[in-house]
């Protein structure tokens, strides 16, 4: 069974904290990808990676950043919480390239910001 | 930026109806995939169309990519209290490495 693990399912911090999301993939993905998910707003992309120690802006990058030293890992930062960062966390992984670029999801994180 | 619009937003039927969701773009897509997503999860891969006209079956579910690779839809037969869910379909062009979400149908159907 293929598998893309977010290491919580949920969180809670505090405003100014530093807060990692962990992702890791097990089917030797290429990309890696990391969406927040909130009501009425649909899935919007972060950040997503397409190697090892390369990352690319998404939609909405400003206050979070990312990092992938290894293909299966995929991290995601925010430097400092704030409580609009309050979401549900989605990470995905793909193969690279070609017509197909079906994603394998994480089960998510729900961050709350206090 | 590629949009895809998802109708109806919200969907709420008896068991046994009938319905369809749809996906619509002014852009061409290379391939489009659906999911579902169940509260609390990840969206979970449905199946994707590549070709124009293509029409995929699973079980209950036909899904129909349009001639002009804008559009899809998703046909639901005899719906189910499990069918309930967010239904996403997301569109993407070749080579591109990833893909435009629309922002889903709210699905319930009640027993």
């Amino acid at each position: 069974d293929v598998k893309v693990t977010q290491s919580s399912r949920y969180l809670v911090k505090r405003t100014g904290e530093k807060v990692f999301l962990e992702c890791v993939q097990d089917m030797d993905h290429e990309n890696m990808f990391w969406y927040r998910q909130d009501p009425g707003l649909g899935l919007r992309l972060i950040y997503f990676s397409y190697d090892v120690k390369m990352k690319e802006k998404g939609d909405i990058p400003e206050g979070y950043s990312v990092s992938r030293e290894k293909k299966e890992r995929f991290s995601l930062i925010l430097e400092s919480a704030s409580t609009n960062q309050t979401s549900m966390y989605l990470c995905a992984s793909s193969l690279m390239g070609g017509l197909n670029t079906e994603a394998f999801f994480g089960q998510g994180t729900r961050l709350t910001v206090v | 930026t590629q949009l895809l619009e998802q109708s109806p937003q919200f969907l709420s039927i008896q068991e046994g109806e009938n319905l369809t969701v749809y996906c619509n773009s002014s852009s061409v897509f290379s391939s489009l995939q659906w999911y579902r997503q169940e509260p609390g999860e990840g969206p979970v891969l449905l199946v994707t169309v590549v070709t124009g006209g293509e029409v995929k079956k699973l079980k209950r579910l036909t899904f129909q990519f349009g001639d002009a690779r804008k559009d899809s839809s998703l046909h639901i037969t005899a719906a189910q209290p499990g069918d309930t869910g967010l239904y996403l379909c997301a569109g993407a062009v070749a080579n591109a490495g990833k893909s435009t979400f629309g922002d889903g149908t709210t699905l319930t159907v009640k027993p």
